[in-house]
């Protein structure tokens, strides 16, 4: 067990650029999970996957997010035209199995848009 | 539609002193309760969960929760507070629908 990996930890950009996150999740878990944390606020939801097929979206999640698990290992989240009030921590996380089990979550990308 | 209130956004508290932080739902149906502590710059840890069964549930780090159905509450307790307790702590709910959904937080800050 590796543990859920994200990548970058850090990303800066200027208003109206795209960024793209990774997250690979511990293996042989099949749900993947997209968090958004602004400070001192609990994590949000944002959408997740059941191996490849994303299952639910949050209404919180514009048209500029879109969110992909292609094979249902790693996922992808990119934001388009980015906007200050994207800034946050974008936290991943994966399961096995559905309610009854624990995500577990990686240590975040934490976005600043200028 | 589930969600949950965290009554306390910030505990201080002294070194070795015992610690409640409260955690209340709201669920129409059966839920799964969890405890999650987040260090600065770090992701969330699980602390301990609430599936079935014995209404007590220990964690880790010495930290415990009780639920209680008809309160509809899942506090978390801790006898004798650390320094290195110093963190955010959340609770969650997740229905059999698949996601979590989290409480707005309580920052606990331990005092020597």
């Amino acid at each position: 067990d590796t543990g859920v990996s994200q990548d970058p930890r850090h990303k800066i950009t200027k208003r109206g650029q795209n960024v793209t996150f990774r997250c690979d999740p511990i293996s042989e878990h099949n749900r993947l999970y997209w968090y958004r944390q602004t400070l001192g606020q609990g994590p949000e939801f944002l959408t997740y996957f059941q191996n490849e097929a994303q299952l639910e979206k949050s209404r919180l999640l514009s048209d500029r997010f879109s969110a992909e698990r292609p094979k249902g290992s790693f996922s992808t989240l990119e934001i388009q035209r980015t906007e200050q009030g994207d800034s946050a921590m974008y936290l991943c996380a994966s399961r096995r199995g559905r309610g009854n089990s624990p995500l577990h979550f990686g240590n975040g990308t934490r976005l600043t848009v200028t | 539609a589930q969600s949950v209130t965290q009554l306390d956004s910030q505990v201080p508290v002294f070194e070795e002193a015992p610690v409640e932080l409260r955690c209340n739902y709201s669920s129409s149906v059966s839920v799964y309760l969890f405890w999650y502590v987040q260090y600065p710059n770090q992701g969330l840890q699980l602390l301990l969960k609430y599936l079935s069964g014995s209404t007590l549930v220990k964690g880790i780090n010495g930290f415990e929760a009780e639920f209680n159905k008809s309160q509809t509450s899942f506090h978390l307790r801790k006898p004798s507070v650390h320094i290195s307790d110093t963190a955010e702590y959340f609770c969650a709910v997740n229905n059999q629908g698949g996601k979590l959904i989290f409480g707005q937080g309580t920052e606990l800050s331990v005092k020597p």
